[in-house]
């Protein structure tokens, strides 16, 4: 297995740009979801899944959108790029429709700079 | 809110030192509790994780921790540290009835630096 998969692992961007960030997962898990990690903040949460076709925000959605195709694939979406969205961005999944009551994997990253 | 609190931000040790990182969490209700680390470069990975039942729980790499339910605090320990312990590490936590929307709520992390 695979695991959590996310491309790119590094981006730059211009203000105003759009982009995707992708994120999959090969061990059929029904939760999915975004987190961003800031220097001494921590991860927040963006957006969760749990489950094909539904999605949710979580505690720092705004300029974001996802979508939920596939159990599989989740990504990320930065319609109109802000300096503020430069983080490092994990995806993580678990099974269950609930993050709560197992472990999270998490994917490698992707290391986004917004000038 | 719910909150988690690291105590110690950065923290140097030399190698065979002992270690305890605390962790304290605001929270109404029953928790899940959990420690990640991310090693220099690399993504998170679970080092241990509390549901219920004993609250001392051992996890990868000869790390431990303790549930305090009455001080709400999840604290970090090794009886001897290994330079390869050199790493981020995050305390997490989760309502146990939550759905997805809590997500995990973790601490701004503890930066451990392992001298030889």
């Amino acid at each position: 297995n695979a695991g959590v998969t996310q491309t790119p692992k590094f981006q730059v961007l211009k203000t105003g740009q759009s982009m995707t960030l992708q994120c999959a997962q090969d061990m059929n898990h029904e939760y999915m979801s975004w987190y961003r990690q800031d220097p001494g903040m921590g991860l927040r949460l963006i957006h969760y899944s749990v489950g094909a076709g539904i999605t949710d925000q979580g505690e720092v959605p705004n300029g974001y959108n996802v979508s939920r195709s596939t159990t599989e694939d989740f990504p990320l979406r930065l319609l109109s790029a802000a300096p503020s969205q430069t983080s490092v961005y994990f995806c993580a999944s678990t099974w269950g429709t609930s993050g709560a009551h197992n472990e999270q994997f998490f994917g490698p990253g992707t290391r986004l700079t917004v000038l | 809110a719910q909150s988690v609190s690291q105590h110690n931000h950065h923290v140097i040790l030399s190698e065979a030192a002992s270690l305890e990182l605390g962790c304290n969490y605001s929270y109404g209700g029953t928790v899940n509790l959990f420690w990640y680390v991310q090693y220099p470069g690399q993504h998170l990975q679970l080092l241990l994780k509390y549901f219920s039942g004993d609250p001392l729980v051992k996890g990868i790499k000869g790390f431990e921790a303790e549930f305090i339910k009455s001080k709400f605090s999840f604290n970090l320990r090794k009886p001897s540290v290994q330079w390869s312990d050199t790493a981020e590490y995050f305390c997490a936590v989760i309502l146990d009835s939550g759905g997805g929307a809590d997500g995990l709520t973790f601490g701004k992390g503890t930066h451990l630096i392992i001298q030889p």
